[in-house]
């Protein structure tokens, strides 16, 4: 089970705006740590899409856009293309755990 | 480029062990910490271990802690995963990831394609 958690599965039509949620506890969120988000299409690695909450790196586009508040942090994705069909996985550092650790990963999926 | 490339995957024995490597290019390797990163086939992302820029601090997920060993070698630019007494719990696809920032929290910014581990008998 994991210490960051996800909704399985979003959806919706192209050109709509989606959320994913990562819900934390004390020992990571709570504590002060950030959160990084990664986007990974069928078959590929990884790819970071929003770091220390909030920021892209270069070359991802700004229809993606990330918060977090307290416990909980959550990734936005507007203007819904086919490309984003994929996983996305929330990371963060758990104190308790002294370790990184992901999100139980959500399921986009462009109708 | 950036470039991380992982090898040494393969299928091996319960109980066997198995060396990865991840070959960096492209960046100063001395100056960033490295990580594993594994999953399972159809599973989520897991966190394994991570080496500092330096090599002199290390950190593992408590399920592989006294049996995985990560390391690095700055001359040959490689970073390495020394892995005994695997069991089925450990197949996966094994990335290698760049750690960006200082400290703890660190995010992952560049990663390598994965090298697959089977343990089979």
């Amino acid at each position: 089970q994991s210490v960051l958690t996800q909704p399985p599965s979003v959806s919706g039509a192209p050109g709509q705006r989606v959320t994913i949620s990562c819900t934390g506890s004390s020992s990571n969120f709570g504590a002060g740590y950030d959160v990084h988000w990664y986007q990974q299409p069928p078959g590929t690695a990884p790819r970071l899409l929003i770091y220390v909450n909030s920021n892209r790196p270069s070359g991802i586009p700004d229809r993606f856009s990330g918060s977090k508040s307290g416990t909980s942090a959550s990734l936005a994705i507007s203007g819904l293309q086919a490309e984003d069909e994929a996983d996305y996985y929330c990371q963060s550092y758990d104190i308790s755990l002294s370790a990184s650790v992901f999100g139980s990963g959500t399921k986009v999926t462009v109708l | 480029q950036v470039q991380l490339v992982e090898s040494g995957g393969g299928v091996v024995q319960p109980g066997r062990s198995l060396r990865l490597s991840c070959a960096a290019s492209e960046f100063t390797f001395s100056s960033y910490a490295l990580h594993w990163v594994r999953q399972a086939p159809g599973k989520g992302l897991e966190w394994v271990a991570v080496i500092s820029y330096d090599g002199n601090d290390k950190s593992y997920v408590d399920s592989v802690k006294g049996r995985f060993t990560i390391s690095r070698d700055s001359s040959k630019h490689t970073l390495y995963l020394q892995m005994n007494s695997l069991t089925g719990e450990d197949t996966a696809v094994y990335y290698c990831a760049r750690g960006r920032t200082r400290g703890n929290n660190q995010d992952f910014d560049y990663w390598g394609r994965g090298t697959l581990v089977t343990v089979s008998s």
